[in-house]
């Protein structure tokens, strides 16, 4: 089975705080992605990566950052949180065709 | 860019009734995914279509990919509470450049009345 996590499933955090979302994958795929989920907007694409410490921005990359360290792990970073920011993050990876999410990262900020 | 169409927004059906969603898009796609998500959790992968035509189930769950290229639908038959939840489908195809890219619908909310 693919199996991706992410390190919380619920987070709240201060307005200006830097917050670290974590997203592991097993399956050794190259292709990771993070989006956010929002009532009425669906699924926007931040950023992803095809490989080991390569990046490309998403649909809306602006207040967000990613590290890609480890070809497991992909990060992705508030570097200074706002109220806007809150939302389901979720990370994903693609096999083949295919891709899978994790259960997702309730943020609240505050 | 690519944008997928997909109907209807949410819908209230009988316990043990057939259910039937659809995805439509002006652009060619070569790979279309179908999603469920229940609350607070992360979508989970239903069913993949690779080509033109395919039909293919899992357990009461049928989907088909268009012979245009350009849509999809998903029935879920005899449906029971469970099947509550919001269903996506996910459209792969090119978008200029070498690069393919995965666009989603926005939704069918699916309620299940016993």
């Amino acid at each position: 089975d693919v199996k991706v996590t992410q390190s919380s499933r619920y987070l709240v955090k201060r307005t200006g705080e830097k917050v670290f979302l974590e997203c592991v994958q097993d399956m050794d795929h190259e292709n990771m992605f993070w989006y956010r989920q929002d009532p009425g907007l669906g699924l926007r694409l931040i950023y992803f990566s095809y490989d080991v410490k390569m990046k490309e921005k998403g649909d809306i990359p602006e207040g967000y950052s990613v590290s890609r360290e480890k070809k497991e792990r992909f990060s992705l970073i508030l570097e200074s949180a706002s109220t806007n920011q809150t939302s389901m993050y979720l990370c994903a990876s693609t096999v083949a065709r295919e891709q899978y999410f994790g259960p997702g990262t309730r943020l609240t900020v505050t | 860019g690519q944008q997928l169409n997909q109907s209807p927004q949410s819908m209230f059906i009988q316990e043990g009734e057939d259910v039937s969603m659809n995805c439509t898009s002006s652009s060619i796609f070569n790979t279309w995914l179908w999603y469920k998500q229940d609350p607070g959790e992360g979508p989970v992968l239903l069913i993949a279509l690779y080509k033109a035509g395919e039909l293919t189930s899992n357990g009461r769950l049928t989907a088909q990919f268009g012979i245009t290229r350009k849509d999809s639908f998903l029935n879920i038959s005899a449906s029971i509470p469970s099947d509550v939840g919001i269903y996506f489908c996910a459209g792969l195809g090119y978008s200029g450049a070498g690069s393919y890219q995965l666009t989603f619908g926005k939704g069918t909310k699916l309620s299940v009345i016993p």
